[in-house]
């Protein structure tokens, strides 16, 4: 069965700087999908970010990137130039291309001021 | 009104109650979900429905009965809760199944006493 692993229950970083968010998994399927996701105090989960398994470069989307080490299976968020309103929940998720999408525990992110 | 809502956000209710949840999606998505949180337990999915066919029961119990009555519109319906059912209870809705990503709604924080 896949297996979606965060290590760090919570992280601190300074305003202005950069932070990497780790996630690790395990699986034996060929194809699949990987995400992070945001969920603030309020609750609501917000998409960032995804990386399929066949993609060739790692995926951005404005401050957020993905680095995509498949033969670690490794897909670490790094957030760069940090802001207050980054502080939050953030959870890394994994997807075979069914329905089934599974969620690692989440970090913790803390930015200082 | 735009994106996922979930009503009510609050709900308290003893372990002989029945009440139900519900989600609405604005998005013309065909796939809608239903996801335990509970504190520090990742992120659960119990049921996924798509074009309004349950496509996935993960094993859930009984007590908690979804229905899916379009695609638009999504409940959970409870009944004779134990306080472990008390968690978030979180709705997401996709375009479809696969490697896309997953609108969330606020959630309902429920509490069983």
């Amino acid at each position: 069965a896949q297996k979606i692993t965060q290590t760090q229950p919570g992280m601190f970083v300074q305003e202005k700087e950069a932070v990497t968010l780790d996630c690790t998994y395990d699986t034996s399927d060929q194809s699949y999908g990987l995400f992070w996701y945001k969920q603030p105090s309020s609750g609501e989960m917000i998409f960032l970010i995804y990386q399929g398994s066949y993609d060739e470069q790692n995926a951005t989307e404005g401050r957020y990137s993905l680095n995509f080490q498949k033969a670690r299976k490794s897909a670490n968020l790094v957030i760069s130039a940090s802001q207050l309103g980054d502080s939050a929940m953030y959870f890394c998720a994994y997807d075979t291309g069914g329905f089934k999408t599974i969620f690692g525990a989440g970090t913790r992110l803390f930015v200082k001021a | 009104e735009t994106g996922v809502t979930q009503t009510p956000r609050h709900l308290v209710m003893g372990m002989t109650n029945k009440k139900s949840l519900k989600c609405e999606q604005h998005l013309g998505h065909n796939a809608m979900y239903w996801y335990k949180q509970s504190a520090k337990k990742p992120l659960e999915l119990m049921f996924v429905y798509s074009l309004e066919e349950r496509v996935e029961n993960n094993s859930v119990p009984s007590r908690f009965s979804p229905e899916c009555p379009n695609s638009s519109h999504l409940f959970l319906h409870l009944h004779t809760l134990q306080p472990e059912d008390s968690a978030l209870y979180l709705c997401a809705s996709s375009q479809d199944s696969g490697d896309y990503e997953q609108y969330f709604g606020p959630g309902t924080r429920l509490t069983v006493t």
